[in-house]
């Protein structure tokens, strides 16, 4: 069984610019959930999207946005970084919740964004 | 919306010793209580849950209490192990559909050998 994946770990961008993070989701899961985790906080939602459609956001602007693919992979986009924006990026997929299952999140190991 | 609160922000034991984290929670339909441990470049790894029917569950030397009336869940770790060092996160979900969890802002557990 494949866990979760995310790239790129690192990067580095200037305020203004763009970025685009990835997210491969664990075999068999339908659900992708993204979260910001800011030094010594807890992860905060973005939005979650279930079977390529969103299924519940965030209090995030909608500079945030995002995409899941058939294969059930996800892309989070920032556009005009801001550097409150520096922070791990944590994508969590899971089986969507129903009475078999309780909807785990399993979470990748993040993407670090720095916005200089 | 939910708000999660969760108390202390570090806890420092020695090797054997107990430690508990809690947290409370603002929405009474909240009925999922699950907790997260990250370890320093990872991502969070579920480690216990409890569903809202129940009052307490154990798993070896972890274990989960949850008082609905009070709107408060506790984790206690009994021997405490070096390798129990980490952050610890308490969240709580509210029903209806998407599993959304809110979480707490995380407790940093050192244990000392």
């Amino acid at each position: 069984e494949t866990g979760v994946t995310q790239s790129p770990t690192h990067l580095i961008k200037t305020r203004g610019q763009q970025v685009t993070l990835r997210c491969s989701s664990q075999s068999g899961h339908n659900t992708v959930s993204w979260y910001q985790q800011a030094l010594g906080q807890g992860p905060q939602f973005i939005f979650q999207y279930y079977r390529e459609e969103e299924n519940g956001r965030g209090n995030f602007p909608p500079r945030f946005s995002g995409l899941q693919f058939p294969n059930y992979s996800s892309e989070l986009n920032v556009n005009a970084l801001e550097l409150d924006d520096s922070a791990l990026y944590l994508c969590a997929s899971s089986l969507a919740l129903d009475a078999t299952n309780t909807g785990e999140l399993f979470f990748g190991e993040g993407s670090r964004l720095t916005v200089l | 919306g939910e708000n999660v609160e969760q108390h202390p922000s570090t806890l420092s034991v020695q090797e054997g010793d107990s430690a508990v984290i809690k947290c409370t929670y603002s929405d009474s339909a909240s009925n999922y209580f699950p907790w997260y441990k990250q370890e320093l470049g990872k991502g969070p790894q579920l480690i216990i849950d409890i569903r809202s029917n129940v009052g307490e569950k154990k798993d070896q030397r972890i274990a989960v209490t949850l008082n609905k009336t009070a709107k408060h869940f506790s984790l206690h770790i009994t021997e405490t192990q070096p390798e129990d060092s980490a952050v610890y996160f308490c969240a709580a979900h509210t029903s209806g559909g998407s599993y959304i969890p809110t979480f707490g802002r995380g407790t940093s557990l050192i244990v000392h050998p």
